[in-house]
C-alpha cells in the first residue's frame, strides 16, 4: 500500500495555464505539506496543513493555492503557470508532536515542466 | 532566518573508503533528521536525533547530534555503490527546514 501518493507524476503544460496536483496519505497523520525541489535539489517547504488548517505558509506567490478537503488529502492548485514554476513538487505527511513537525513521509513527487 | 548548511555539496569517492558529511546551523533544533533521496523518488528518513551528543548507528552509517543541538554529522564506513544518493539533513523546531543536500557518488 502506498503511504503518500501524488497525481500526476509528470505534468507538462504551457505558460499561463492553470493546473492542479493531488495528494493523499493513508497513514492517519494529522499534518500534510507541499514542498518544491528545484533543479539544484534544494527542498523548500511551501505550505503545511494541520487538521485541515493552514499552519505554515512560506513566501509563495498567491498563484499557488492549497486546499485540504480532509486530513488525508492536500491538493495544490497553480494559476497562470510561469517558466520558473518548473520543478518537482513533493507532498509529505507527518504526525505533529510536541517537538515539532515529526518525521516527514514523502510522496513520489510531481515533475512539472512549464513550456 | 534559520539556515542549515551542508558540506560538502558533492562527494565522489571509491568503494570501500570512509566519508563524513556535515550539517551546521547557528540555530538550536529540538531534533534533527537525516534523509536519503534517490533519483526519481522522494526523500526517505534514515534517522532522527533528539538529544545533544546523541550518536546513532545504522549498519555502516553513524549519525551524531552536536552537544548544543545546532549541528550534526553523518559518517559512512566502507562506502558501497548502494550508498549513492542525495543526503539531506532537516532541523525541526516549530517548523522543519532542510539543508541543500550532499550528493554522494560511490564509484565501484
Amino acid at each position: 500500500d502506498t503511504a503518500v501518493s501524488q497525481t500526476p507524476k509528470y505534468l507538462v503544460t504551457q505558460m499561463g495555464n492553470d493546473k492542479s496536483i493531488k495528494c493523499e496519505q493513508n497513514l492517519g497523520h494529522d499534518t500534510m505539506y507541499w514542498y518544491k525541489q528545484d533543479s539544484k535539489k534544494f527542498l523548500k517547504i511551501m505550505f503545511s496543513y494541520n487538521n485541515k488548517e493552514l499552519i505554515i505558509n512560506e513566501t509563495v506567490p498567491n498563484r499557488f493555492s492549497p486546499k485540504s478537503p480532509d486530513k488525508a488529502h492536500l491538493n495544490l492548485h497553480i494559476n497562470s503557470l510561469e517558466l520558473g514554476d518548473s520543478a518537482v513538487y513533493f507532498c509529505a505527511s507527518s504526525q505533529w508532536a510536541s517537538g515539532g513537525p515529526g518525521t516527514q513521509y514523502f510522496g513520489p513527487g510531481t515533475r512539472l515542466l512549464v513550456l | 532566518t534559520q539556515l542549515l548548511e551542508q558540506s560538502p555539496q558533492f562527494l565522489s569517492i571509491q568503494e570501500g573508503e570512509n566519508l563524513t558529511v556535515y550539517c551546521n546551523s547557528s540555530s538550536v533544533f529540538s531534533s534533527l533528521q537525516w534523509y536519503r533521496q534517490e533519483p526519481g523518488e522522494g526523500p526517505v528518513l534514515l534517522v532522527t536525533v533528539v538529544t545533544g551528543g546523541e550518536v546513532k548507528k545504522l549498519k555502516r552509517l553513524t549519525f551524531q547530534f552536536g552537544d548544543a543541538r545546532k549541528d550534526s554529522s553523518l559518517h559512512i564506513t566502507a562506502a558501497q555503490p548502494g550508498d549513492t544518493g542525495l543526503y539531506l539533513c532537516a532541523g525541526s523546531d516549530d517548523k522543519i527546514i532542510f539543508g541543500k543536500g550532499t550528493r554522494l557518488h560511490i564509484l565501484p
